[in-house]
């Protein structure tokens, strides 16, 4: 079974903050998404990489960035915190290459609040 | 850019009631997929529907994608207590570089009345 692990389950943090959100999957998929997911809005798409090294920005990408250093962690990070950020954020994994199979595999989300 | 528009945003049953959520596009979608999301959980993958007018089913779970492929619909026979979550449609407009985005709806959730 396709693991995905996320750093944490909840965090607080303050406006201004640094933040890092991490994503770790162990079955060797190419691509990577970060999503945040907010009630009525269902899931927005925030960066995604279909390779190490590589990113792509998605419909949301202000006051966002990532790294993808290694194949299997995806970092989400927020330069600096502000309260419109408050959000449950979760990650996702899929099989790359084009193929019409391609499930989105996700981690358990951060609900990451800040004050 | 690519929207997807899912309808209705509430709807709660009594058990053994049917359920139908409902999902729409502007444009073309080259496939569209669904999940399932528990209370407290994260989406889980249930099916994807390829071709046109393709119909599948999941025991209970009858999933079409219309025939111009820009509509789809989830319908749920006698709903159960362990029917309770959101639903959301998720479609592929494009392919990039082998990443497949996915836009997905706003979502349906489901509660039930035992």
């Amino acid at each position: 079974d396709v693991k995905v692990t996320q750093s944490s389950r909840y965090l607080v943090k303050r406006t201004g903050e640094k933040v890092f959100l991490e994503c770790v999957q162990d079955m060797d998929h190419e691509n990577m998404f970060w999503y945040r997911q907010d009630p009525g809005l269902g899931l927005r798409l925030i960066y995604f990489s279909y390779d190490v090294k590589m990113k792509e920005k998605g419909d949301i990408p202000e006051g966002y960035s990532v790294s993808r250093e290694k194949k299997e962690r995806f970092s989400l990070i927020l330069e600096s915190a502000s309260t419109n950020q408050t959000s449950m954020y979760l990650c996702a994994t899929t099989i790359g290459g084009m193929r019409s199979y391609n499930e989105q595999f996700f981690g358990p989300g951060t609900r990451l609040t800040v004050l | 850019g690519q929207q997807v528009m899912q309808i209705p945003q509430y709807q709660h049953v009594q058990e053994g009631e049917d359920f139908t959520t409902y999902c729409n596009s502007s444009t073309t979608l080259s496939n569209i997929q669904w999940y399932k999301q528990r209370p407290g959980g994260h989406p889980v993958f249930l099916i994807q529907l390829v071709k046109s007018g393709e119909v599948k089913k999941q025991k209970r779970l009858t999933f079409q994608f219309g025939e111009a492929k820009k509509n789809s619909s989830l319908h749920i026979t006698a709903t159960q207590t362990t029917d309770v979550g959101t639903y959301f449609c998720a479609a592929s407009p494009e392919e990039i570089q082998g990443a497949q985005k996915l836009v997905f709806g706003q979502g349906t959730r489901l509660t039930i009345n035992p």
